[in-house]
């Protein structure tokens, strides 16, 4: 079975501008969830959905949305964005049983100039 | 809130010598640990996770963790380092069946031949 897919794997962007990032989940997997790492830290959460729905957000501003489409696919978008948005942006899925583990994407490489 | 600290940013090992990683948590409720490996370029790859059942969890490529309530810790080991552990690892936290995870900062580890 395919992994967690992220596109693009790579993406340079302008002060200001917006960017959206895709994800496909695992097949199965109704749950996605997004987490931002910049350069020399560990991941920070920044959404999660399950079933089309937002069930988690975690501390990032409102220049941050994203949403789950009816195949369990999701959009991360970042608009005005700001040379600190800089990071790795990472996708995670994971299954509706009892401690299913995530299962993370490779990332997409974001570089704000 | 939950959170870990990692304590040691970088550690550098010879091959076949013991690698030890320490993990401290803190955490209002029981927590759920893990312990995830990543790769330059790569994303997150579970090694192990602790779900409140046996204190010594094992992991995937020969890691083990401890969980200790009394120390608040979770260290990850390793009995006899390779060439391939070279990467970087991250102990993250959630409550209970709560994707919303939380990451320390990373371990780097170097192994020497």
């Amino acid at each position: 079975d395919a992994g967690v897919t992220q596109s693009p794997t790579h993406l340079i962007k302008t002060r200001g501008q917006q960017v959206t990032l895709r994800c496909s989940p695992i097949s199965g997997h109704k749950s996605v969830s997004w987490y931002q790492q910049v350069l020399g830290q560990g991941p920070q959460f920044i959404f999660q959905y399950y079933e089309k729905e937002e069930r988690g957000r975690g501390n990032f501003p409102d220049r941050f949305s994203a949403r789950q489409f009816p195949n369990y696919s999701s959009e991360l978008n970042v608009n005005a964005l700001l040379l600190g948005d800089s990071a790795l942006y990472l996708c995670a899925s994971t299954g509706s049983s009892y401690n299913s583990p995530l299962h993370f994407g490779n990332g997409t490489r974001l570089t704000v100039t | 809130a939950q959170s870990v600290t990692q304590l040691g940013s970088h550690v550098s090992v010879s091959e076949g010598a013991l690698v030890l990683l320490r993990c401290n948590y803190s955490s209002s409720v029981p927590p759920y640990l893990f312990w995830y490996v990543q790769y330059p370029n790569q994303g997150l790859q579970l090694l192990l996770k602790y779900t409140s059942a046996a204190t010594l969890v094992k992991g995937i490529n020969g890691f083990e963790a401890e969980f200790k309530k009394s120390e608040t810790s979770f260290h990850l080991t390793k009995p006899s380092a390779h060439m391939s552990d070279a990467a970087e690892y991250f102990c993250a936290v959630t409550p209970s069946n709560d994707y919303k995870l939380s990451f320390g900062a990373g371990t780097t580890v170097t192994v020497r031949a």
